[in-house]
């Protein structure tokens, strides 16, 4: 099992231009989220699903869309990237069989820096 | 005050001494707590995870939960410099229905 996966490793984007970052998980779970890590401020969720179909803001949405594809796969969209969204994104999934408290198992990241 | 605080460190203890981690929290309500360790340049993997008062222990590792005080702390037996990493601690936030990460500790085991 790949467990979960992440595309692209790095990406370099200017100022305006949009992007999409892919997440997959092998593992069958039902949740899955989206968190980005920035130096001293830990992870903050940007948005989560709970189940196939369903979507939901976290801490800091703004500036992104998502879309869970499938059980599997749940992609975060930057429609306009600013510099202040220069940062390091990790996906995680998790059974999400006790309302979200259980384990979270996270991607490989993705450092994405907008000129 | 934020909703989970951790100390960022670096907290530097020497190799086979017992390292401890702090982690305070704001919802009295929280019912779920984990221990997560980040080596630089990777992803966050679990360590131990906590639901009840009391200590649970993990080999060398030990998480400590006290509702009352609302902390958790982590504790690291014979410290090795493979230990050498970020803890994150993570709460689940009844008020807020998610889990909410700390900044992270930075430990570093001195040889």
């Amino acid at each position: 099992n790949a467990g979960v996966t992440q595309t692209p490793k790095f990406q370099v984007l200017k100022t305006g231009q949009s992007m999409t970052l892919q997440c997959a998980q092998d593992m069958n779970h039902n949740s899955m989220y989206w968190y980005r890590q920035d130096p001293g401020m830990g992870l903050r969720l940007i948005y989560y699903s709970a189940s196939e179909g369903t979507t939901d803001k976290g801490e800091v949405p703004n500036g992104y869309n998502v879309s869970r594809l499938n059980k599997r796969e749940f992609s975060l969209r930057l429609e306009s990237a600013a510099p202040s969204q220069t940062s390091v994104y990790f996906c995680a999934s998790s059974e999400g069989l006790a309302g979200n408290t259980d384990t979270q198992y996270f991607g490989p990241g993705t450092r994405l820096t907008v000129l | 005050q934020k909703e989970v605080e951790q100390n960022s460190g670096p907290l530097s203890v020497p190799e086979g001494a017992i390292a401890s981690l702090n982690c305070t929290y704001s919802d009295r309500g929280s019912q779920s707590f984990f221990w997560y360790r980040q080596y630089s340049g990777k992803s966050p993997e679990l360590i131990m995870s906590i639901y009840s008062n009391g200590d649970k222990e993990d080999g060398r590792f030990t998480a400590q939960l006290n509702k009352a005080s609302q902390y958790v702390s982590l504790l690291i037996r014979d410290s090795q410099p493979s230990d050498s990493a970020t803890y994150l601690c993570a709460v689940f936030l009844s008020s807020a229905s998610k889990i909410i990460f700390g900044s992270g500790t930075r430990l570093s085991i001195r040889p």
